[in-house]
């Protein structure tokens, strides 16, 4: 069965660095997002990715967040300069056609750790 | 914009016992709603999504909700519990202000089973 996967599982930085959390959504996928979940919170949105651009982003995805999807397998997101506050489970998803009908498949998450 | 509200963060019930987790929706328009489930140091697992076709929905692991528009509820049961149960269990929530469909999560119910 299809999945998506995410790599690293866990990331410890130190603050200050950049990271880069990796996903791979499902093959036939248009749709794409990041959400988060700090540990102990409900699971937030991020951002979400379709066509190549970001479509929709949150007021937690500030100049610190950027998305890319550089081969048209992976799906990144990247943080510029990690804050102790970043620190959290991220998951990725993605979903096939148009419509809130469709559900979204979520990742197994990277656990990131700021230092 | 849609909402989405669960009563009791923590739940605790016997094996064998009914499980009731509840959750309620705001949406002006029709919602399209989902519960999630996260294991210990897992990602989220769809249990079940309601679109519209049938009030009862059954999902996976003998789940089953009911959508009651009149009540804007979306609870989810399980006739009888199992210690494999014990999980954070999300209602989320589908915004289909865009297109784009983010889903938007509630605060998450921790389910503990009793042996």
């Amino acid at each position: 069965e299809p999945e998506v996967t995410q790599t690293p599982s866990h990331q410890v930085t130190q603050m200050g660095q950049e990271v880069i959390l990796r996903c791979v959504p499902i093959s036939n996928h248009l749709y794409f997002y990041w959400y988060r979940q700090i540990l102990g919170q409900k699971v937030e949105f991020l951002v979400s990715f379709y066509n190549n651009e970001i479509s929709e982003k949150s007021e937690i995805f500030d100049d610190q967040f950027s998305v890319e999807r550089p081969d048209g397998s992976n799906f990144t997101l990247k943080i510029r300069s990690t804050k102790l506050e970043d620190s959290a489970m991220y998951f990725c998803a993605s979903r096939d056609g148009q419509g809130a009908w469709s559900e979204q498949f979520f990742g197994p998450g990277t656990r990131l750790t700021v230092l | 914009a849609q909402s989405v509200t669960q009563l009791g963060s923590h739940v605790s019930v016997s094996e064998g016992a009914l499980v009731l987790l509840r959750c309620n929706y705001s949406s002006s328009v029709p919602p399209y709603l989902f519960w999630y489930v996260q294991y210990p140091n897992q990602g989220l697992q769809l249990l079940l999504k309601y679109t519209s076709a049938a009030t009862l929905v059954k999902g996976i692991n003998g789940f089953e909700a009911e959508f009651k528009k009149s009540e804007t509820s979306f609870h989810l049961t399980k006739p009888s519990a199992h210690m494999s149960d014990a999980a954070e269990y999300f209602c989320a929530v589908s915004d289909i202000g865009t297109s784009y469909d983010k889903v938007i999560f509630g605060p998450g119910t921790s389910l503990s089973v009793i042996p």
